[in-house]
């Protein structure tokens, strides 16, 4: 069976300073790994996601993901925070032939 | 291609009434998945199809709820006499069964409980 912990519901970052998510997962099998982006009234996004390929994995608007196994991690990162980021980021893990596990979301709060 | 529709995208009902959310998820995709988003919660996982298989139903809060998915298609879920706490957002995704295959969400439905 899979899990997904999030540290932190809530996040602030100062505008144009590095933007830090952590998601933490388990998996008896090899994971596939996502991170989801829900904009304030808007549905859920898909940002990026692992399947195996490269470790580092590059999304929309500027986000990435590193997938480090013997940290079971998949933290979410961007350089350099922007006020339109703000939004609930939802990481989630699956194995083949499972469904999707979600973790509880980080609230991103910009300050600017 | 279309994406995820559901209908109705809001929904007012009294208290006790009983209520259909449906979702008809993207052409071809064998995996269909219901949540439930409270306001400034996270998502509550609800029931997952896949395919011809059992439906997960580990996640419906109670014997109130129920879902179906007729001919490996659209989807109702089912909310017998309604209680306000059943005031969320009802979500709908699907997938398809390719390996790593991320789900795609519909817009939800609003649904208010007085």
């Amino acid at each position: 069976a899979q899990s997904v912990t999030q540290l932190g519901s809530h996040v602030s970052v100062s505008e144009g300073a590095l933007v830090l998510l952590r998601c933490n997962y388990s998996s008896s099998v090899p994971p596939y790994l996502f991170w989801y982006v829900q904009y304030p009234n808007q549905g859920l996004q898909l940002l990026l996601k692992y399947t195996s390929a490269a470790t580092l994995v590059k999304g929309i608007n500027g986000f990435e993901a590193e997938f480090k196994k013997s940290e079971t991690s998949f933290h979410l990162t961007k350089p350099s925070a922007h006020m339109s980021d703000a939004a609930e980021y939802f990481c989630a893990v699956s194995a083949v032939d499972d469904k999707i596990i979600f973790g509880k979301g980080t609230r991103l709060h910009i300050l600017p | 291609g279309a994406g995820v529709s559901q209908s109705p995208s809001n929904k007012v009902t009294e208290k006790g009434k009983d209520v259909e959310l449906r979702c008809d998820p993207i052409s071809g995709h064998t995996a269909l998945y219901w949540y439930r988003q409270s306001l400034g919660q996270g998502l509550e996982f609800l029931i997952y199809f896949q395919g011809n298989s059992a439906p997960d139903k580990s996640g419906l809060p109670s014997d109130r709820f129920s879902a179906e998915r007729t001919g490996g298609s659209v989807s109702t879920l089912t909310i017998q006499r309604t209680q306000q706490e059943d005031s969320a957002v009802y979500l709908c995704a699907s997938s398809s069964r390719r390996e790593g295959s991320e789900q795609y969400f519909g817009p939800g439905t609003r649904l208010t409980v007085t």
